[in-house]
């Protein structure tokens, strides 16, 4: 069965390090994978996309990677802070204008 | 990144009425835009898919008649919840994608059916 992961439900990191979230998926080929912050009680914030032709892509603190070998994605954001707490989300796209498929998230808690 | 907003942000009705929720996409246009429902510390769950001047897809076990959506427009799409029951209560979220496949997503309403 089609199934996307997100390792951890809940993270608790010290502020100033680096936090890895991960997102596995089985049985899927996604074309391009994106990561999303979400804050309670609002919409997802798009952070990243990843095109299955590249292994890597950063964005001023965030990085994130792509295995398609493995079949994972990994999500760090470094120098954390505590501003940095949120649900974390990844995502899968299919290809063409098929819907994104979501993981049910990581919730990253820094503490100062 | 591309702005998506809704409106209104939150909602709350008395049962059996309808609730209409808008979304735009603010600077650019978008052919496809979907709508997300969410209960607490659960993730998104797809509602539909709409596209511009056609019907809507809705996903399995989402009642159609229910929830009415229209896409009238390259930056206009509406959710309607019709006949609400308490059920219905939930965080209502419509996104939208750009050309180069970025998906953007609004602030999400609160819907709250006494």
């Amino acid at each position: 069965s089609q199934k996307i992961e997100q390792n951890s439900e809940a993270l608790n990191i010290q502020e100033g390090k680096t936090a890895t979230l991960t997102c596995n998926y089985t049985n899927y080929s996604p074309a391009y994978l994106q990561w999303y912050r979400q804050d309670p009680g609002r919409g997802p914030v798009f952070l990243l996309l990843i095109r299955e032709n590249e292994k890597e892509k950063r964005k001023e603190r965030l990085k994130v990677t792509f295995d398609t070998t493995l079949k994972q994605s990994l999500f760090h954001i470094t120098a954390s802070q505590p501003a940095d707490s949120a649900t974390y989300l990844c995502a899968l796209a299919l290809g063409g204008n098929t819907p994104l498929v979501f993981g049910k998230g990581t919730r990253l808690s820094v503490i100062a | 990144g591309a702005v998506v907003s809704q409106h209104p942000s939150w909602v709350i009705c008395k049962s059996g009425t309808s609730v209409k929720i808008e979304c735009r996409s603010l600077d650019f246009q978008a052919t496809t835009m979907f709508w997300y429902r969410q209960f607490p510390k659960q993730s998104l769950m797809l509602m539909a898919t709409s596209n511009e001047g056609s019907k809507a897809t809705y996903e399995q076990g989402v009642e159609k008649d229910k929830f009415l959506i229209n896409h009238a427009s390259l930056t206009l799409s509406t959710l309607t919840v019709t006949s609400a029951h308490p059920e219905d209560s939930s965080f209502y979220i419509c996104s939208a994608r750009v050309i180069d496949n970025e998906q953007f997503f609004g602030p999400g309403t609160r819907l709250t059916v006494l």
